[in-house]
């Protein structure tokens, strides 16, 4: 099984500024990885999928990078509708797996 | 524009059976271009793969579960349904639903999700 190892636990960011997540494989997933944002109380949203596509609707803010093991996730310029929960999942090979997550929180 | 819905008791109790149910609406789900997916979130916590199916080929489970679940389709209703059994108080979460992209090689992305349903384990 792969293991998704997300850092940190949690961020806290001013609104504005720039946001950087981690999302770490224990193998290499090539470029099979998605980003999901949830906010509380709602189902996980389609961010980033191929590591680096937005998915339809997406702001240009957000952007994914990476391959092989390391991932990053930025969000360029937090608006107050960007505080959640970040996930990301690989789909390599079986079982599918998710990281953590990383809660970004206002400072 | 494709909706999932999760449906089924909120409440099971410990050693029985949780069922549910996802109704698909705005698409078939028969596509090829699909398959079909229960991932569930224990209150608090993060999320978990259960399982998936494509309409017309054999389920895959996450390990961990494999001995407790079964995933069917229903394609006349345009559903598909969890069994799992044997519950205990970890089976405790919310299940959601989903949409997987598949384009051929392996099943890809999560999108969209169901609202999803909290089932509470519990006598």
């Amino acid at each position: 099984e792969i293991v998704m190892t997300q850092s940190p636990a949690t961020l806290s960011v001013s609104p504005g500024q720039r946001a950087t997540l981690s999302c770490r494989a224990s193998q290499s997933v090539s470029s099979n990885l998605a980003w999901y944002q949830q906010k509380p109380g709602q189902a996980p949203r389609l961010l980033i999928y191929g590591a680096s596509t937005r998915a339809t609707g997406i702001p240009a803010r957000f952007s994914g990078s990476g391959s092989g093991t390391e991932f990053t996730l930025t969000i360029s310029s937090l608006q107050s509708e960007d505080f959640a929960v970040y996930y990301c999942q690989h789909y390599n090979n079986w079982p599918l797996t998710f990281g953590g997550g990383t809660q970004v929180e206002i400072k | 524009q494709l909706q999932l819905q999760e449906s089924g008791p909120g409440l099971v109790k410990p050693s029985e059976t949780l069922s549910l149910t996802c109704t698909v609406s705005g698409d078939s789900i028969s596509s090829l271009s699909y398959y079909w997916a229960w991932i569930r979130q224990p209150p608090g916590k993060g999320l978990e793969w259960i399982g998936n199916i494509f309409f017309r080929g054999n389920p895959y489970y996450n390990p961990s579960l494999k001995s407790r679940v079964t995933i069917s389709v229903d394609t006349s209703k345009n559903q598909f349904s969890l069994n799992l059994t044997s519950v205990t108080a970890a089976d405790t979460a919310i299940y959601y639903c989903a949409r997987q992209y598949y384009y051929g090689s392996f099943p890809d992305w999560f999108d969209p999700w169901g609202q999803g349903t909290l089932v509470t384990v519990s006598s």
